[in-house]
């Protein structure tokens, strides 16, 4: 498709569980990021890959958190050991990268909502 | 105190008034300020994109930046059911890359048919 794609939907594991978050970027895009939306809280930002490589983990909650995108395409984001303050949507967006007006929008994809037991 | 703040709602307004949603920040170094719209269960869309301060205007939508003040709007006329979703608010210091785009939590409003 168009647009930014991410799976699964939704996700449904026990405490203690490994999951994986995959998203796959619009065609072209360099820049990449993943985002977590939480009930009330915003929009709090995880990582950002510019082409493969990941200038900015910063926003990755605590080491139980990672991310790798090969191809300068298709990111996963893992998460080791889940805890139920893990649930939350976990929203993957692309763009086109750095220098220009517009080249800061981002499209975003719909989501994997995770659900922790 | 929050780098941006915005009110979350619920904001309920009839159909057909005049909606203002606002924003206010304390960093200074902020010169790109956009409005994203969020329809439940789906991810956020870009519906303005503004530089610097002023108003910018497309169709029903009027964007307004008061650098001086540090707050910024999205007016919303001859609202519409359609219209019933999240709207955040994102700061940016540079307008290339988005890396460093800051978020407002949103605010959720509904427009009564």
């Amino acid at each position: 498709g168009a647009g930014v794609s991410q799976s699964p939907s939704n996700k449904v594991t026990e405490k203690g569980k490994d999951v994986e978050l995959r998203c796959d970027p619009i065609s072209g895009h360099t820049a990449l990021y993943w985002y977590r939306q939480s009930l009330g809280q915003g929009l709090e930002f995880l990582i950002y890959f510019q082409g493969n490589s990941a200038p900015d983990k910063s926003g990755l909650p605590s080491d139980r958190f990672s991310a790798e995108r090969t191809g300068g395409s298709v990111s996963t984001l893992t998460i080791q050991r889940t805890q139920q303050e893990d649930s939350a949507v976990y929203l993957c967006a692309s763009s086109l990268g750095a220098g220009g007006p517009n080249t800061g929008e981002l499209f975003f994809g719909e989501g994997s909502r995770l659900t922790v037991l | 105190q929050k780098e941006v703040e915005q009110d979350p709602g619920p904001l309920s307004v009839p159909e057909g008034a005049i909606v203002s949603l606002n924003c206010t920040y304390s960093n200074s170094a902020f010169q790109y300020f956009m409005w994203y719209r969020q329809y439940s269960r789906k991810g956020p869309e870009l519906l303005m994109y503004t530089y610097s301060s002023g108003n910018k205007e497309d169709g029903r939508f009027t964007a307004q930046v008061d650098k001086s003040s540090k707050y910024i709007s999205l007016f919303i006329r001859d609202s519409q059911p359609s219209d019933s979703a999240t709207y955040l608010c994102a700061l940016a210091e540079s307008g290339g890359g988005a890396d460093g785009l800051t978020f407002g939590k949103g605010t959720h409003l509904i427009i009564q048919p």
